[in-house]
């Protein structure tokens, strides 16, 4: 089993659609979980932090369930700037941070 | 700030060659990684540092060393290449203070191993 596992996609929407894209861990001893956003032959970069009350950025919101190990990120009205790779990340150190990235959840946003 | 600079972009080595892989910094952060990007997987860390003189194997170091003489520059050796190293190699930093849970990469450097 991979340690942390996202559907691959891609995930086709129409300017405005709202998508929805999961994540889980294998690891229930994970510190914390980060949304990265990579775009085409581009290094990664944080999108957001996940936190177990849940958070909102913009439109933006993140989701963290510890007892089922899973973490979700919806996008509201989508953009066309928005058609990248969602990688789910999870921090499995403590102290330092040793992050596992997933492979990525691909979205394209049409319009 | 250039936040994380690498170099070179791109390279194509032959099988038994080495190079070295240049990563710097300017935002005196202390930890610095070395991650490696298969097509359709996630990134693998490959070495991280805490600090100047401080490193350590991460989760696919065979094949590679790092040194870290100074807080800015972490790069990472090649020796003996082989086609099993063709990957996109990242570099990153992150704070030990502020904020602290936000890697920075740099752009990535491509290399091909014939």
């Amino acid at each position: 089993r991979k340690e942390v596992e996202q559907d691959p996609g891609p995930f086709n929407v129409p300017e405005g659609a709202t998508v929805a894209f999961n994540c889980t861990y294998s690891n229930s001893a994970s510190q914390s979980f980060f949304w990265y956003r990579q775009d085409c032959r581009k290094e990664p970069k944080l999108l957001m932090s996940v936190y177990s009350s849940g958070n909102e950025d913009g439109r933006f919101t993140a989701q963290l369930n510890r007892a089922s190990q899973y973490i979700s990120l919806l996008i509201r009205d989508s953009k066309l700037s928005d058609s990248a790779t969602y990688l789910c990340v999870v921090n499995q150190g403590t102290g330092f941070q040793k992050l596992v990235f997933g492979t990525g959840t691909r979205l394209l946003v049409s319009p | 700030n250039a936040g994380v600079t690498q170099t070179p972009k791109f390279r194509i080595l032959k099988i038994g060659q080495s190079m070295t892989l240049q990563c710097t910094q300017d935002m005196n952060h202390n930890y610095m990684y070395w991650y490696r990007q298969d097509p359709g997987m996630g990134l693998k860390l490959i070495y991280y540092s805490v600090g100047a003189g401080i490193t350590d194997k991460g989760e696919v170091p065979n094949g590679y060393n790092v040194s870290r003489s100074t807080t800015e520059d972490f790069p990472l050796r090649l020796e003996l290449a082989a086609p099993s190293q063709t990957s996109v190699y990242f570099c990153a930093s992150r704070p030990s203070r502020g904020r602290t849970d936000t890697q920075y990469f740099g752009p990535g450097t491509r290399l091909t191993v014939l």
